[in-house]
């Protein structure tokens, strides 16, 4: 049972385009999300994180939106480049954030220039 | 999907003893899987690359000898971590890589060395 879902298993967009990756989650007891960037050949890296006290949060390009009656959050880049070509997975983590990580699938976004 | 399946999810040791760690992919020949572990505020640190049939690649500023790393078949990786101490205290988790199937981590398994 996949408590975390990315449905999109891929996403293409164009250069300056947004780019909107979606996650659901099912576990009421998550109440900290991440979102982490993977190019090939490296581990994850950390991107953004949202605490389930607010619905969203913003750095620079990347703003994350949490719904946390629908039990869902995207993450929006705005923005999109070339660079952010990568596998983006959505982590969830309850307790405020100190219990493990469950992680989605990922979705690999393309910007094409 | 695939599913990965991680054991223990939690762990006590006394300092000095080791711990073995077992990710299996239960429906997907994975001829390669990674182990992470996960820092305060949620940094992942990938430790190294496991290979089925030959040995892991470690990243920088991992000890090979400390953290071993065996993947004898595609559905079985092990970490074992020697000679464990409280700093090894941490959650490590696995992944496989499918490809376009994406990717599937672990459960994880939070260490706690007393």
């Amino acid at each position: 049972d996949q408590q975390v879902k990315q449905n999109s298993p891929s996403l293409s967009v164009q250069e300056g385009r947004i780019s909107i990756l979606n996650c659901d989650y099912t576990n009421s007891m998550f109440d900290y999300f991440l979102w982490y960037k993977k190019y090939p050949a490296e581990g994850p890296t950390f991107l953004i994180s949202i605490s389930s006290i607010k619905d969203k949060n913003e750095d620079g390009r990347f703003t994350v939106f949490l719904n946390k009656s629908a039990k869902h959050l995207s993450l929006h880049i705005v923005p999109s480049q070339p660079g952010d070509s990568a596998v983006y997975f959505c982590a969830a983590s309850a307790k405020g954030g100190s219990e493990k990580l469950v992680f989605g699938k990922g979705t690999k976004l393309t910007v094409n220039p | 999907g695939a599913v990965v399946s991680q054991h223990p999810s939690r762990v006590i040791c006394k300092s000095g003893t080791s711990v073995k760690i077992e990710c299996r992919s239960l429906d997907f020949q994975a001829t390669t899987m990674f182990w992470y572990r996960q820092f305060p505020k949620q940094s992942l640190m990938l430790m190294a690359t496991s290979n089925e049939g030959s040995k892991a690649t470690y990243e920088q500023g991992v000890e090979k000898d400390k953290f071993l790393i065996n993947h004898a078949s595609l559905t079985l990786s092990t970490l074992t971590v020697t000679s464990a101490h409280p700093e090894d205290s941490s959650f490590y988790i696995c992944s496989t890589d499918q490809g376009y199937l994406g990717y599937t981590f672990g459960s994880g398994t939070r260490l706690t060395v007393v």
